[in-house]
């Protein structure tokens, strides 16, 4: 089955640069969408289509694409940031599905 | 503004049904579909599936194929998520997402039902 792989945690200081990255096992990639998670809270979009971003999210966030992997940039991070972070794509391989990576908990030192 | 409600906390034993509703409002209901995404406790994002607002098409996760219905009800802009056969690792917080398309983003969530099935 088709799998998005990240890394399990991330940590930056205050003001520093984080990159989660998200790697698919397989070829073709398909675009991909990161959602922020703060506790008890529902998930946000913060990057759709590889590098796009929503109105209302703040332009440190980021988003690029090389292979079959992607990555979330977050310059200048922010106490705010603190969050797990989920990238999202498609199996287009048989049963054209969703599937999600299993989070990075980015935590800001 | 785009708002997605969600009922309330549910729970069930094992071997019942649950259905949980969605209501949208402040958007065109049947210009978009709903996605529903599960998360068990202090665990990742789970896609369920997807229901097209517009003409009732579903697409559901092989994983629970035979177990979960999705639904919508145009007249009120509610879309419903019914999984039975309930066992103990149904047990997650439940949420509405609103998406063009299965894969497309989803922009705007609803607040999560907790479901919790047990004995």
């Amino acid at each position: 089955s088709y799998e998005l792989t990240q890394p399990p945690s991330v940590s930056v200081s205050p003001g520093q640069t984080a990159r989660i990255t998200c790697s698919a096992d397989a070829l073709p990639k398909q675009y991909a969408y990161w959602y922020q998670q703060k506790p008890g809270q529902a998930p946000v979009l913060v990057i759709y289509k590889d590098s796009e971003r929503p109105s209302g999210i703040p332009e440190r966030f980021s988003g690029s694409s090389s292979g079959t992997t992607v990555t979330l940039t977050i310059s200048g991070v922010q106490a705010e940031d603190e969050a797990d972070y989920y990238c999202q794509s498609a199996d287009s391989s048989g049963t054209y599905s969703v599937v999600f990576g299993g989070g990075t908990k980015l935590t800001v030192l | 503004q785009v708002q997605l409600v969600q009922s309330g906390a549910e729970v069930k034993k094992p071997g019942a049904s649950v259905k949980v509703s969605c209501k949208a409002s402040g958007y065109t209901f049947t210009s978009y579909g709903i996605s529903w995404v599960r998360q068990a406790p202090g665990q990742g994002l789970e896609w369920m599936g997807w229901i097209s607002a517009y003409n009732g098409n579903t697409n559901y996760a092989q994983k629970l194929q035979g177990r979960v219905t999705m639904t919508t009800d145009t007249s009120t802009s509610t879309a419903y998520m019914e999984l039975r056969s309930l066992r103990s690792d149904d047990t997650a917080v439940y949420y509405c997402a609103r998406a063009r398309d299965i894969v497309e983003s989803k922009d705007y969530w609803g607040q999560g039902t907790l479901v919790t099935v047990s004995s």
